[in-house]
């Protein structure tokens, strides 16, 4: 069946640290990949998104590449700051899906000054 | 600019009781969720609606009920709440008839029954 599968969390940085969070899926076909970020206290908000193999999703200084051979969709950031710790979802639609997003189970990041 | 507005924000019950939980957006969208978040869980759909006037279910149905009263608003309850169903529930809507486009979240209902 369709299943995400995100690092375990969570994972502490000191700031200015460089920033990974894997992501692997397994879906049908091609799905589409998200990384949504949930800050304390408040819902979920899209962070970026990749519709087809080798599309690079960027927002804010995050980036993801979707990469159909690793089946892996990982989150990198290059210098990271207190006001991104989070937690950090990676989900999946795949082309099987009924209106049904596949979700990862979060990863919490803890950046420290 | 609201977004997706839930209420309420806490609530505890006991088991038995029941609770509607609120959901409302301003942003004229077609589809409608609902969510329940567990710890070291992803996101489970409850229900979605993809328009006015109608609702499916999700991956984990039992125990709710939904009722989309018009296109603003998305209600979910709970009709004889157990332990189980202790979580943090979130509203999404968005604009077209699918959940693989952009989400918008409310901040969430966190929910314990006792």
């Amino acid at each position: 069946g369709n299943s995400v599968t995100q690092m375990e969390g969570p994972v502490t940085l000191s700031e200015e640290a460089f920033l990974t969070i894997n992501c692997t899926y397994t879906a049908t076909g091609y799905p589409s990949l998200f990384w949504y970020v949930q800050y304390p206290g408040e819902g979920l908000q899209l962070l970026l998104k990749a519709t087809k193999a080798d599309d690079k999703g960027s927002n804010k200084g995050f980036e993801a590449t979707y990469r159909k051979e690793t089946t892996s969709f990982h989150l990198e950031k290059g210098s990271v700051q207190v006001s991104d710790s989070a937690v950090y979802f990676c989900a999946a639609f795949p082309m099987d899906s009924n209106y049904q997003l596949i979700w990862g189970a979060g990863t919490k990041l803890i950046i420290k000054p | 600019n609201a977004g997706v507005t839930q209420t309420p924000k806490f609530q505890v019950l006991k088991t038995g009781q029941s609770m509607t939980l609120q959901c409302a957006q301003d942003m004229n969208h077609n589809s409608m969720y609902w969510y329940r978040q567990d710890p070291g869980m992803g996101l489970r759909l409850i229900y979605y609606s993809a328009s006015e006037g109608t609702t499916d279910k999700g991956e984990v149905p039992n125990g709710y009920n939904v009722s989309r009263l018009n296109k603003r608003e998305f209600s979910l309850r709970l009709e004889s709440a157990a332990p189980s169903q202790t979580s943090v529930y979130f509203c999404a809507s968005s604009e077209g008839q699918s959940s693989n486009e952009k989400l918008f979240f409310g901040s969430g209902t966190q929910l314990s029954v006792l």
